[in-house]
């Protein structure tokens, strides 16, 4: 059974700062992972998708990463700013489930002024 | 109006309560969603719907109700909750690629934040 955990839960930096979210997961039979956005009470916004033959994405300050053989992923945020401050989502896409994700508890990102 | 909007956005029911939850998108796509996302949860699937007929019930319990009438719509009827029911529900869409079930990026509305009572 496919397991995506996120580290840390919690994150507060200062502003500027880089810093780097992490995403492990049980199962490397991966479609893609994808990694969202989400603040208090809203819905998800996607962030970086990224295929299971990729290594890497980039948006913006964003750089997510895709080591499937290990089962890890980590999202890359440069130069972190006030609107940063959001709970971030890693999930994976199981091969052969359709459009099935699997969701890891998310780290929450606070980033000081 | 754009993307995927969900209607009511909060709802506060009793136990013996019945309502719906509504979720409509204007993205073209053919494949909806339902996840329920309870405090200090992971997101968890409940259903799936491919071009109106549902193809994943994830072991939800029946007072939990999908309905599709169509790609652009979806609903959840809701009937005698618990109080562990209490969460955000969302809703999201995406297109699906080909005949094999794999789909494109899914996209979110804002949620209902349901508590019941």
């Amino acid at each position: 059974k496919q397991e995506v955990t996120q580290i840390p839960a919690a994150l507060s930096v200062p502003e500027g700062e880089n810093l780097v979210l992490n995403c492990s997961f049980t199962d490397s039979a991966i479609y893609n992972l994808q990694w969202f956005r989400q603040d208090p009470g809203k819905g998800l916004t996607s962030l970086l998708l990224i295929q299971s033959s990729q290594r890497e994405q980039t948006s913006g300050r964003l750089n997510a990463s895709l080591d499937k053989s290990s089962g890890r992923s980590t999202l890359y945020i440069a130069a972190s700013q006030p609107g940063d401050s959001a709970t971030y989502l890693c999930a994976v896409r199981p091969d052969n489930q359709g459009g099935k994700l699997i969701f890891g508890q998310g780290t929450e990102l606070s980033v000081k002024p | 109006e754009t993307g995927v909007t969900q209607t009511p956005r909060h709802l506060v029911m009793g136990m013996t309560n019945k309502k719906s939850l509504k979720c409509e998108q204007h993205l073209g796509h053919n494949a909806m969603y339902w996840y329920k996302q309870s405090a200090k949860k992971p997101l968890e699937l409940m259903f799936v719907y491919n071009f109106k007929e549902q193809t994943e019930n994830n072991s939800v319990p029946s007072r939990f109700s999908p309905e599709c009438p169509n790609s652009s719509h979806l609903f959840l009827h809701l009937h005698t909750l618990q109080p562990e029911d209490s969460a955000l529900y969302l809703c999201a869409s995406s297109r699906q690629i080909g005949s094999t079930g794999v789909t494109d990026t899914q996209y979110f509305g804002p949620g209902t934040r349901l508590t019941v009572l």
